[in-house]
C-alpha cells in the first residue's frame, strides 16, 4: 500500500469554480503535512503547510483530519494560473524523510 | 540567490554507461535529497542525507550511489545505466525550521 494516495484527476473546472482535492495517508505516525504545486516540466514548489486546526492562504484552504487520515485542499475562485499538478506530502515526527502522493492534475478552463 | 542547482539538465546514455548527477545548494541546509519522478508515480526517494557525512537509502536505491561531498553538494551516481532508470531526477534541500523542501530544476535522463 502506498504511503500517500491521491486521485490523479484530471479535474477540469471553469474559471471561478471551487474545487477540492483529497489525499489519504497510511501511517498514523505522520506528523507534518504539505501541499506542493508542480507546473508542467518544472520542479515542485511548496504551496502551503497543513496545520491541525486547518489554515487558509488567500483562495487556498487546507484541512487535516487525523482520525480519518486525510488532508484536503480547497481552491476558491479558480484562476487559469492555478492549472498545475498538486502534490500531497507527509512526514513523520523526527524523520527528515518525506512521502509524496502521485499528484492531482487541475485544468482551469476559460 | 541560486537556491538548488543541478547539472546536467538533459542526458542520454546507452545501457551500461555510467554518469554522475551533480547537485548544489547555497542555503546552508543540512538535509539533501535525490528523487526520481516517473509518469503516474509521483516523486520517489532514492537517497537522502540528513546531514553532512551521512547518507541513507530511500524507497528506490537499487542501481544508484550517492556522495555528500560537503554541506553544499550531494551527487548521485549511476554505475551501469539501465532503461528502467529513464526518468526525471530532482535534487532537493530542506529548510529545517519550516520543513520546506527546495527543489532543483531537474535532470531529464534517457537510457537507450
Amino acid at each position: 500500500r502506498k504511503e500517500v494516495e491521491q486521485d490523479p484527476g484530471p479535474f477540469n473546472v471553469p474559471e471561478g469554480a471551487t474545487v477540492a482535492f483529497n489525499c489519504t495517508y497510511s501511517n498514523s505516525a505522520s506528523q507534518s503535512f504539505f501541499w506542493y504545486r508542480q507546473d508542467c516540466r518544472k520542479e515542485p514548489k511548496l504551496l502551503m503547510s497543513v496545520y491541525s486546526s486547518g489554515n487558509e492562504d488567500g483562495r487556498f484552504t487546507a484541512q487535516l483530519n487525523r482520525a480519518s487520515q486525510y488532508i484536503s485542499l480547497l481552491i476558491r475562485d479558480s484562476k487559469l494560473s492555478d492549472s498545475a499538478t498538486y502534490l500531497c506530502v507527509v512526514n513523520m515526527y523526527g524523520i527528515v524523510q518525506f512521502y509524496f502522493g502521485s499528484g492531482t492534475k487541475l485544468n482551469v478552463k476559460p | 540567490n541560486a537556491g538548488v542547482t543541478q547539472t546536467p539538465k538533459f542526458q542520454v546514455l546507452k545501457t551500461g554507461q555510467s554518469m554522475t548527477l551533480q547537485c548544489a545548494q547555497d542555503m546552508n541546509h543540512n538535509s539533501m535529497y535525490w528523487y526520481r519522478q516517473d509518469p503516474g508515480m509521483g516523486l520517489r526517494l532514492i537517497y537522502y542525507s540528513a546531514s553532512e557525512g551521512t547518507t541513507d537509502k530511500g524507497e528506490v536505491p537499487n542501481g544508484y550511489n550517492v556522495s555528500r561531498l560537503n554541506k553544499r553538494e550531494f551527487s548521485l551516481r549511476l554505475e551501469s545505466a539501465a532503461p528502467s532508470q529513464t526518468s526525471v531526477y530532482f535534487c532537493a534541500s530542506l529548510d529545517t525550521p519550516r520543513y520546506e523542501q527546495y527543489f532543483g530544476p531537474g535532470t531529464r535522463l534517457t537510457v537507450t
